[in-house]
């Protein structure tokens, strides 16, 4: 069965520094890759997708994703933190409907000051 | 009102309780989803709606009955609920015109079962 792996549930960072969040999918068949935001008693809003087209993908608030089926990865990076990035952040697959998504179990972001 | 709404956003009920969830989408789309989201559980799909036909159940206990009259609104009946019922249910939609569309979320009821 497909699966998405998120490396670490919780990722603490300092102001200002990288972000790195990691994702996996177990499938021979490339998926369709999507990383999602939620913040305290929030849903889940888009932060970006990989629809098989450019392998870099840009998101929303200065994040970004690079697509490698090498790795079967879709890591999510921001270069500098901010505080209001703080968040639970999750990786989604979809195989053939975009809202039929297989999750990976979340990773928490926290922002140091 | 603009995206997906979710009404309740907080609900507490006893376990011989009946209640409902609503979720209605203002984006125009011809799918919606109900997903539950556990503490320390990756989201589960429990539901698909397409074109108002419920096209996947994914093994969810029959004390939750899923309704769509229409495609822009969802429900989610719950009766003789248990504890472990307790869970944000998250109702999502999204327009099935081509591979690689997204969801759209609500902000979700939190369900608490006493």
């Amino acid at each position: 069965a497909q699966s998405v792996t998120q490396l670490g549930s919780h990722v603490s960072v300092s102001e200002g520094a990288l972000v790195l969040l990691r994702c996996n999918y177990s499938s021979s068949v490339p998926p369709y890759l999507f990383w999602y935001v939620q913040y305290p008693n929030q849903g889940l809003q888009l932060l970006l997708k990989y629809t098989s087209a450019a392998t870099l993908v840009k998101g929303i608030n200065g994040f970004e994703a690079e697509f490698k089926k090498s790795e079967t990865s879709f890591h999510l990076t921001k270069p500098s933190a901010h505080m209001s990035d703080a968040a639970e952040y999750f990786c989604a697959v979809s195989y053939n409907q975009g809202g039929k998504l297989i999750f990976g179990q979340g990773t928490e972001l926290s922002v140091k000051p | 009102e603009t995206g997906v709404t979710q009404t309740p956003r907080h609900l507490v009920m006893g376990m011989t309780n009946k209640k409902s969830l609503k979720c209605e989408q203002h984006l125009g789309h011809n799918a919606m989803y109900w997903y539950k989201q556990s503490a320390k559980k990756p989201l589960e799909l429990m539901f698909v709606y397409s074109l108002e036909e419920r096209v996947e159940n994914n093994s969810v206990p029959s004390r939750f009955s899923p309704e769509c009259p229409n495609s822009s609104h969802l429900f989610l009946h719950l009766h003789t609920l248990q504890p472990e019922d307790s869970a944000l249910y998250l109702c999502a939609s999204s327009q099935e015109s081509g591979a690689g569309t997204e969801a759209f979320f609500g902000q979700g009821t939190r369900l608490t079962v006493v």
